[in-house]
């Protein structure tokens, strides 16, 4: 099953650029790489996710690595609600399609 | 829109006792799985379907049971309940594992067994 590696924890300040960092290597063509966050008394909110070319969204941007062996989760200005758990996740759409977590980067949000 | 619904969301049950936790969504999505969140493991693959009548073992499949006998239903059995097994539970739904889609995730049920 293909896996991810991710920072720890990391700190940021309120307001201030965040990049978290997920290395995926190895990773087939077909796999989709998916960020998710744990909000409180609810299950993982979905964040972003992409395939080959850099996406932006509402809540953040993801940066893709030309050749798909790393991307960087990118939150324009940090909030204070931002501190959260996210987790950096492959998914094979060719194949059984399932998702596997890994441990996930905490981020810390400082005032 | 429900999404998906998890009941019950919470459940106190001594050591041997079984238990069935219900997912159930009305997006008519083919995927649904069942994950378990642990402080520190982060959230682990218990098992998911790919469509009705079709299940398959994740990453921690011992002492739970799946059945799918409908698009909508992913029951998650606790066949004879161990403490190790007190954690948070979230069933997720998806499209299709063909479609480059979300995961739609439940609000988590946490039984504790004592």
């Amino acid at each position: 099953d293909a896996k991810t590696t991710q920072p720890n924890s990391m700190e940021s300040n309120e307001e201030e650029p965040v990049h978290l960092p997920c290395n995926h290597s190895p990773i087939s063509g077909t796999d989709s790489i998916h960020w998710y966050r744990p909000l409180p008394s609810q299950g993982p909110e979905y964040v972003i996710h992409g395939l080959t070319s850099n996406v932006n969204n509402r809540m953040a941007s993801l940066a893709i690595a030309e050749d798909r062996k790393s991307s960087t989760l990118i939150l324009h200005r940090a909030a204070l609600r931002d501190a959260a758990v996210y987790y950096c996740i492959l998914r094979d759409v060719s194949n059984t399609g399932k998702l596997i977590f890994g441990q996930g980067t905490t981020l810390q949000v400082k005032p | 829109n429900a999404g998906v619904t998890q009941t019950p969301k919470f459940q106190v049950l001594k050591t041997g006792q079984s238990m069935t936790l219900q997912c159930a969504q009305d997006m008519n999505h083919e995927y649904m799985s069942w994950y378990r969140q642990d402080p520190g493991m982060g959230l682990r693959l218990i098992h998911y379907s790919v469509g009705a009548g079709i299940t398959d073992q994740g990453e921690v499949p011992n002492g739970y049971n799946v059945s799918r006998s409908t698009t909508e239903d992913f029951p998650l059995r606790l066949l004879s309940a161990a403490p190790s097994q007190t954690s948070v539970y979230f069933c997720a739904s998806n499209p299709s594992t063909q479609i480059n889609s979300p995961l739609h995730f439940g609000n988590g049920t946490r039984p504790t067994v004592t």
